[in-house]
């Protein structure tokens, strides 16, 4: 079945760092991917939908100099956490699908800022 | 845009119980995901189905898509199956997949 892959799962930082969340479908072709923000005992919220070699669509109230996403290939999309301040911390889950593929999540990044 | 609501948001049951989650929601769709997050946020797809009746083992699910709702049913719960429940759907125009608020699910030994 399609696979995707996220790393780190866990990385921790300190204020004012930048921080690189990778995402990969290892089996498919992800023509889109979707980056997810959840906070504790809370739903999944959608950040941004990005096309590959093209830019992110950014859902309202989500920061696009915060949170750069780039999907430069149709097998990777990356999210970095730019400036990284306390109320960033959170979880973050990608999620990709293409032609002929459902959508499939990869186990998410628990970002904590100190 | 479309809305989804889970029912119960929160079940509490022992080991052995049946137990049935709802989710209503308020547009047409082409996609009805239903998905079980595990204890370390991983989203397990459970059903594809956006119409229809699945079963796979103790888990099945329906979807009446003219009423707007699915069901997921779990039989005889074990305490594996703890953790959150969400329904995601995607409207028939767009790509997106919005997500419920999820059942928080117990099974108590």
């Amino acid at each position: 079945g399609a696979v995707v892959s996220q790393h780190p799962s866990r990385v921790i930082c300190k204020s004012g760092t930048s921080v690189k969340i990778e995402c990969r479908s290892l089996d498919f072709q992800a023509t889109t991917m979707f980056w997810y923000r959840q906070f504790p005992k809370k739903s999944l919220m959608l950040m941004a939908t990005s096309n590959e070699g093209s830019k992110a669509t950014y859902e309202q109230g989500v920061e696009k100099d915060k949170f750069l996403i780039n999907h430069a290939s149709l097998t990777l999309s990356t999210l970095t956490v730019t400036s990284a301040h306390p109320e960033d911390s959170s979880f973050y889950i990608c999620s990709a699908t293409g032609t002929n593929y459902g959508y499939t999540f990869g186990s998410g990044t628990r970002l904590t800022v100190v | 845009g479309i809305q989804v609501e889970q029912s119960p948001p929160d079940l509490i049951l022992q080991e052995g119980a049946n137990s049935t989650l709802r989710c209503n929601f308020s547009d047409s769709v082409n996609n009805l995901q239903w998905f079980h997050q595990n204890p370390w946020g991983q989203l397990i797809n459970l059903f594809y189905i956006p119409s229809g009746t699945k079963q796979n083992g103790r888990l099945s699910a329906t979807t009446v898509a003219t009423e707007r709702y699915s069901l997921l049913y779990i039989s005889s719960s074990q305490t594996t199956d703890s953790g959150v429940y969400f329904c995601a759907v995607k409207e028939t125009s767009g790509s997106r997949l919005t997500f419920g608020e999820g059942t928080q699910l117990t099974v108590n030994p």
